[in-house]
């Protein structure tokens, strides 16, 4: 149980295009996820809490119009980067929480996604 | 302020070697939960256990046993026998009052045959 989905695992790009990553839910339903970012040898950093239904709390530093986050369902969060230049090449990973099951604390992360602008 | 230690950067033991990742943290919370994942090569976290601050029974899974001491404020994680797939980046994290869960810095287990 407990499985989360992201999408695409890899993408490339062109500078100026915008990129939508899917994260789902597959077994549970999350009425939070989150999406980090990670560089390569260091620790994930969160960019942005999203609940369903709701806008996304973004952390600070973090430009919301650059990355907007959609969290239509309760299985389903998507991470748009617009515009995308060389400096948003990095490792996105999403997590999402079981809110209503035993440990909702516990977040449990999909495979992430690696993503490279030319 | 809640804070995660992980002070080992790397370690690089012979295969069936029992290796100890140290985890330190510090938070104002009473009640709190520390985790540990483990992130393979391929980059996906995968959860490996869930701690709450009231319950600092040690626990086995396995070559995976963990040790939880408020005393110390220390979480570490140990493997035992340890094999070329143990090889990873491994990450404790904290998660008190607030949302966010408080990552360590990781520590990179080398595993040689």
């Amino acid at each position: 149980g407990a499985v989360v989905s992201q999408h695409p695992s890899r993408v490339i790009c062109k500078s100026g295009t915008s990129v939508k990553i899917e994260c789902r839910s597959l077994d549970f339903q999350a009425t939070t996820m989150f999406w980090y970012r990670q560089f390569p040898k260091q620790s994930l950093m969160l960019m942005a809490t999203s609940n369903e239904g709701s806008k996304a709390t973004y952390e600070q530093g973090v430009e919301k119009d650059k990355f907007l986050i959609n969290h239509a369902s309760l299985t389903l969060s998507t991470l748009t980067v617009t515009s995308a230049h060389p400096e948003d090449s990095s490792f996105y990973i999403c997590s999402a929480s079981e809110t209503s099951g035993s440990s909702p604390e516990t977040q449990y992360f999909g495979p992430g996604t690696r993503l490279l602008v030319l | 302020a809640q804070k995660v230690t992980q002070a080992q950067t790397e370690i690089s033991v012979v295969e069936k070697e029992d290796v100890t990742l140290d985890c330190v943290y510090e938070t104002r919370d009473t009640t709190y939960y520390l985790f540990w994942y483990k992130q393979p090569p391929s980059g996906e976290l995968v959860f490996l256990i869930r701690r709450n601050s009231f319950d600092e029974q040690n626990e086995i899974s396995g070559r995976y046993s963990w040790n939880f001491q408020k005393s110390t404020s220390s979480f570490n994680f140990t493997i035992t026998a340890s094999q070329v797939v143990d090889s990873a980046v491994y990450f404790c994290a904290l998660k008190g009052s607030s949302y966010k869960l408080i990552f360590g810095s990781g520590t990179r287990l080398l595993v040689r045959p």
